[in-house]
C-alpha cells in the first residue's frame, strides 16, 4: 500500500496567517490527491481533489498544488473557522490510503 | 439535498457479526461509487472499501479482506457493510461516503459507531 505522510502533525497560527501542510506519497500518485477538512465530531469535508482542484463551495483561499510524490494545501489567510484536522489522501492505487493527519488550531 | 445516513452501529463481542446500512437521497444513487471509512477513536481516518455503481466492482484494505463485505441495493437507494469476526481494533465510527468521478467523497454520512468489546 502506498504510505502518505504528512508534515507538520500540528500547527497553531494566528488569523491572516498564510498556512502550508504538506504530503508525501511513498510512491508516485500523478496528481490523484484530496484533501479534507475535519472538525471535531463531524464528518471530512473535501476541499480539493486532483491535487489542485477546488471543490464547489469551498473558499478560494483554499489551494492546492503538487504532482508525483510531493503535495501541498495552502490557506493564504486563515481565518478562525480553519480550525480543524486535515487530511490528505491518494486514490491512485487501492487501497486509498490518508496521511496521519495535522491537526491546525488557531491561536 | 444530498444525504447519506448510517445506521446498524452498536456494541458486538469479539468475533461477532454486524451490518451496517448506509440510506442514499437527494441524487441519483445508482449513477455512483461509494465508499465506506473508518476513524477509530482519537485516530485518524482509515479508507475501508468501495463499491461501483452497479455493484460490479469492490474493492477492501487488506485488514478487512475476507471479514467484511460491501454491497449495495440501487432499487432501494442502500449501501451496506456486512462486518463479520470482528476484532477490537475494528472499533471506528463507520462513514459512508459518495465519489463524484475524481472528487473522491464530495458528501459524507453523519458516521456510525461500532464498538466491539466483551
Amino acid at each position: 500500500a502506498i504510505q502518505m505522510t504528512q508534515s507538520p502533525s500540528s500547527l497553531s497560527a494566528s488569523t491572516g496567517d498564510r498556512v502550508t501542510i504538506t504530503c508525501r506519497a511513498s510512491q508516485g500518485i500523478r496528481s490523484y490527491l484530496a484533501w479534507y477538512q475535519q472538525q471535531p465530531g463531524k464528518a471530512p469535508k473535501l476541499l480539493i481533489y486532483l491535487a489542485s482542484s477546488l471543490q464547489s463551495g469551498v473558499p478560494s483561499r483554499f489551494s492546492g498544488s503538487g504532482s508525483g510524490t510531493d503535495f501541498t494545501l495552502t490557506i493564504s489567510s486563515l481565518q478562525s473557522e480553519d480550525f480543524g484536522t486535515y487530511y490528505c489522501q491518494q486514490y491512485y492505487s487501492y487501497p486509498r490510503t490518508f496521511g496521519q493527519g495535522t491537526k491546525l488550531e488557531i491561536k | 439535498e444530498v444525504q447519506l445516513v448510517e445506521s446498524g452501529g452498536g456494541l458486538v463481542q469479539p468475533g461477532g457479526s454486524l451490518r451496517l446500512s448506509c440510506a442514499a437521497s437527494g441524487f441519483t444513487f445508482s449513477s455512483y461509487w461509494i465508499s465506506w471509512v473508518r476513524q477509530a477513536p482519537g485516530k485518524g481516518l482509515e479508507w475501508v472499501a468501495n463499491i461501483k455503481s452497479d455493484g460490479s466492482e469492490t474493492y477492501y484494505v487488506d485488514s478487512v479482506k475476507g471479514r467484511f463485505i460491501i454491497s449495495r441495493d440501487n432499487a432501494m437507494d442502500s449501501l451496506y457493510l456486512q462486518m463479520n469476526t470482528l476484532r477490537a481494533e475494528d472499533t471506528a465510527v463507520y462513514y459512508c461516503a459518495r465519489d463524484q468521478g475524481a472528487a473522491k467523497g464530495d458528501y459524507w454520512g453523519q458516521g456510525t459507531l461500532v464498538t466491539v468489546s466483551s
